[in-house]
């Protein structure tokens, strides 16, 4: 069984600072998605993960897949308030069923 | 263009009785997802559909749940005697023809409530 682990599960940052998430997965795969949630909206896609050493930057967030050590990161620079949500890493290892970790929910305070 | 509409948003109902949740996927999107999401949980799969089969699902809990796309577009999802622990938000995606190489799209979600 797929297992995907997220840490941190809560991550409270202030404005100007940078973090990591970290997302660790159980079984082989080189297919993983980062996502983010507002708080009652539905899973916005942000980054699709298709290879070993994919890296893929949007604005202040960074994501890169390391599938070797069946991990991937997700890096915030310079944090600012609007990125405050909950994001998700899937895992996809059957060609259609996304495995998702618990979320990491962030807080941006200024 | 349109995303993932999801129909009803809200649905409350009392144990026992009978729900349909429906998804209207993107336009021309060939693969169609159904995942259930619970308060402060990962969404979890239950579905999948190619065109109009239901190409795997194991992740529907029991044989209450079912689904539905007759035409390859529009799916229903069936619940059977609701029981309070399906309350949970059910989450809708679709992706085009790739499966596992394009990124899944999710509509808004049903949130369900079972009293």
């Amino acid at each position: 069984e797929l297992k995907v682990e997220q840490n941190p599960l809560f991550l409270s940052m202030q404005e100007g600072k940078n973090y990591t998430i970290y997302c660790n997965y159980s079984t082989t795969s080189d297919r993983l998605y980062w996502y983010r949630q507002d708080p009652g909206k539905s899973l916005e896609s942000l980054f699709v993960l298709l290879s070993n050493g994919a890296v893929k930057q949007e604005g202040r967030l960074m994501a890169s897949l390391d599938t070797k050590a069946r991990l991937s990161t997700l890096h915030i620079t310079a944090a600012v308030h609007d990125l405050s949500a909950t994001y998700f890493c899937a895992v996809d290892n059957s060609g259609y069923a996304l495995n998702f970790g618990k979320g990491t929910s962030l807080l941006v305070t200024p | 263009g349109a995303g993932v509409s999801q129909t009803p948003s809200n649905k409350v109902t009392e144990k026992g009785k009978y729900v349909e949740l429906r998804c209207d996927p993107i336009s021309g999107h060939t693969a169609l997802y159904w995942y259930r999401q619970s308060l402060g949980q990962g969404p979890e799969f239950l579905i999948y559909f190619q065109g109009t089969g239901a190409a795997d699902d194991s992740g529907l809990p029991n044989d209450r749940f079912f689904a539905v796309r007759p035409e390859g577009s529009v799916s229903t999802l069936k619940i059977q005697r609701t029981e309070r622990g399906d309350s949970a938000v059910y989450l809708c995606a679709s992706s085009p023809t790739r499966p596992g190489r394009d990124e899944q799209f999710f509509g808004p979600g049903t949130r369900l409530t079972v009293l």
